[in-house]
């Protein structure tokens, strides 16, 4: 069963940092592009961050960039997202999901359960 | 950055019925690049469509989707009860690779 399970959430104070892991199974991992998208309290979904098949190539969001770095070990099949300097509009279900190649330009057809960030003093 | 409309914002109506959600770009889109989730309450989005058309693994074939360039519409050929959720369009094609604000199909 292809399964993408999230983890590493939790309550930061502002300013604070938070690594997110998603632990991928049921599939060839390194063969496929993954990606965070979040959604926010009541709101809608907001794509945060991508990453290539190799992990060579990674794109983001300017919401995050130069705040958060998405990584993978492909020899742990696993995603993730390191966030800094956390801010109180950062709070929102971050999910992990899978893209259906290689590369970016795919439709995320495999999503986890999703994790909670909550940004607060 | 594109953007994505879509309307209605709530959509009211019987199991048995015809659903069509539409979503609109602020520039073009290929079609290659488009996308329909559905999302339930406390539950992570599922894939219906990519490639504007194209279901995805498992979806049913009530589900079609169809447009090109700044249009693109969802239709639920006949809706079932599980079907009243929430609708995203995304589009996939430039970075930020963005959704819609969601259409709420919600039972009349």
């Amino acid at each position: 069963e292809v399964q993408l399970v999230e983890s590493g959430g939790g309550l930061v104070q502002p300013g604070g940092s938070l690594r997110l892991s998603c632990a991928a199974s049921g599939f060839t991992f390194n063969t496929y592009a993954m990606t965070w998208v979040r959604q926010a309290p009541g709101k809608g979904l907001e794509w945060v961050s991508a990453i290539s098949g190799s992990g060579s190539s990674t794109n983001y969001a300017d919401s995050v960039k130069g705040r958060c770095t998405i990584s993978r070990d492909n020899s742990k099949n696993t995603l993730y997202l390191q966030m800094n300097s956390l801010r109180a509009e950062d709070t929102a279900v971050y999910y992990c999901a899978k893209m259906r190649g290689y590369y970016y330009e795919e439709a995320f057809d495999i999503w986890g359960q999703g994790t909670v960030v909550t940004v607060s003093s | 950055e594109i953007v994505l409309t879509q309307s209605p914002g709530t959509l009211s109506l019987s199991p048995g019925e015809r659903a069509t959600l539409s979503c609109r770009a602020s520039q073009s889109v290929s079609s290659s690049y488009f996308a329909w989730y559905q999302q339930k309450p406390g539950q992570a989005p599922r894939l219906l469509i990519y490639g504007a058309s194209n279901r995805a693994t498992g979806i049913a074939d009530r589900f079609s989707g169809s447009g090109s360039g700044t249009d693109f519409t969802l239709t639920i050929s006949r809706l079932e009860p599980e079907d009243f959720a929430l609708y995203y369009c995304q589009q996939y094609g430039s970075s930020p690779y963005t959704f819609g604000q969601g259409t709420k199909l919600e039972i009349k």
